[in-house]
């Protein structure tokens, strides 16, 4: 089975400008996150969908950040302008859905990552 | 507010010695807590999922416990080896399915 997803594995920008990054979570996944994960910290939520709705983006910086999951599959996450602040590994996530409920099972899959340097 | 704490941020142990992880949560209405390993520059990779039902949960040399009432995790490694060496996360899967981590515990396995 194929795991997340992600690309660019590494990019670096100057701040203002803009990036994107693309996620493709293990099939039947219906829930996916995004994760910022600053240097010696722990992962912070971004934002959540299940499906293509958005459950839960309340720490998503809304003036800068951006995030879609437009069929349900495969979503990006943008920032514009950026940073220097954003420097982070931005981690996605899926976990599949349980039966019945629809509910997610909470167990998390990630990806390897996208490193931003923002200079 | 649910928060996750893990003792101690950083570690260093000689290979072949038994070691204790420790993560504390201050919400003991979890739904799961999963242990996350997580090498430089990658990505996370599961370890083990407790569910709030259960008290542990085993993986090869692995062990995880579980103790909602006092808000207190363990992952046990057993006979430790270099190859062990990363930082291990846990993970609070709270109501509504919004999960905590904690900052991590950075290993060191000497050998």
């Amino acid at each position: 089975e194929a795991g997340v997803a992600q690309s660019p594995r590494y990019k670096i920008i100057e701040k203002r400008q803009s990036v994107a990054f693309w996620c493709n979570p293990i099939s039947g996944h219906a829930t996916l996150y995004w994760y910022q994960q600053i240097l010696g910290q722990g992962p912070k939520l971004l934002i959540q969908f299940q499906n293509n709705g958005v459950v839960d983006d309340s720490q998503l910086p809304k003036d800068r950040f951006s995030a879609e999951r437009l069929k349900g599959v495969d979503s990006t996450l943008k920032i514009q302008p950026a940073k220097l602040e954003d420097s982070a590994v931005y981690l996605c996530a899926s976990s599949f859905n349980l039966i019945g409920t629809g509910e997610s099972t909470g167990e998390l899959f990630f990806g390897e990552g996208s490193r931003l340097t923002v200079l | 507010k649910q928060e996750v704490t893990q003792i101690p941020a950083a570690l260093s142990v000689p290979e072949g010695e038994n070691l204790v992880l420790n993560c504390s949560f201050t919400d003991s209405a979890i739904y799961n807590l999963q242990w996350f390993r997580q090498d430089p520059g990658k990505g996370l990779t599961s370890l083990l999922l407790i569910q709030s039902s259960q008290r542990e949960q085993t993986s090869g040399r692995l062990n995880a416990s579980l103790d909602k009432s006092s808000g207190r995790s363990t992952l046990y490694i057993a006979a430790s080896q270099p190859g062990d060496s990363a930082t291990y996360l846990c993970a609070v899967n709270t109501g509504g399915f919004k999960t905590i981590f904690g900052a991590g515990t950075r290993l060191f396995v000497k050998a």
